[in-house]
């Protein structure tokens, strides 16, 4: 059984340009959570997905946007890069969201440098 | 979500008990402790959760006091695998209307180096 997959694995970019990231959750996960991880500082929650649509938000610009498809992976955009941006994105998957004990499974992320 | 206080680092002995402490003073009736790691270079790994009763699997042991106000995981035999960033943090299930429980509040960490 395959585990929460990320891609690519690494990313540079420059500044001003837009980027995409992908996920996979893990099978039988249908909610996905995006962080970023600045280098030194533990993982910020971006938002996450549910049956496609956004359910939570945390303190991050409108340039973060996210997509999740009917196959529940999802796709974060970044659009007009700032070099702050450089950082490691997870991804996390969780069961339904009916569930009392869901934990988070995390991906290993994509590593992503702005220039 | 309640504010965690952990210490930044800690050392401990290959085949010891590692005891990672986490203060918790504000937590919430219904809201949980939990306990991640970060391995370096990888995803953060949920180890184990817990309300007000002690809590173990095959991973680690969770003790909440009685007040809740703090907790401990311990790691009861360290390996150098063990090494790595451990993470306490509390979080409410559900909030009325709201699906609260999916964001994780993520602090600093304790970074745990275990020595051969």
């Amino acid at each position: 059984d395959a585990g929460v997959t990320q891609s690519p694995t690494h990313l540079i970019k420059t500044r001003g340009q837009q980027v995409t990231l992908r996920c996979s959750p893990k099978s039988g996960h249908d909610t996905v959570s995006w962080y970023q991880q600045a280098l030194g500082q533990g993982p910020q929650f971006i938002f996450q997905y549910y049956e496609e649509e956004e359910r939570q938000r945390g303190n991050f610009p409108d340039r973060f946007s996210g997509h999740q498809f009917p196959n529940y992976s999802s796709e974060l955009n970044v659009n007009a890069l700032l070099l702050g941006d450089s950082a490691l994105y997870l991804c996390a998957s969780s069961p339904l969201q009916g569930s009392s004990y869901n934990e988070q499974f995390f991906g290993p992320g994509t590593r992503l440098t702005v220039l | 979500d309640a504010k965690t206080t952990q210490p930044t680092s800690m050392d401990c002995a290959e085949g010891r008990a590692a005891n990672l402490p986490c203060n918790h003073s504000t937590i919430s009736g219904n809201e949980y402790v939990y306990w991640y790691r970060q391995i370096h270079s990888q995803g953060p790994q949920y180890i184990i959760h817990g309300l007000k009763n002690n809590e173990t699997n095959e991973m680690a042991s969770l003790i909440i006091t009685e007040d809740r106000k703090s907790s401990t995981l311990i790691l009861p035999h360290a390996t150098l695998r063990d090494t790595a960033v451990y993470y306490c943090i509390v979080r409410a299930l559900l909030l009325p209307g709201g699906t609260s429980y999916g964001k994780l509040t993520f602090g600093q960490g304790t970074i745990l180096t275990v020595h051969p």
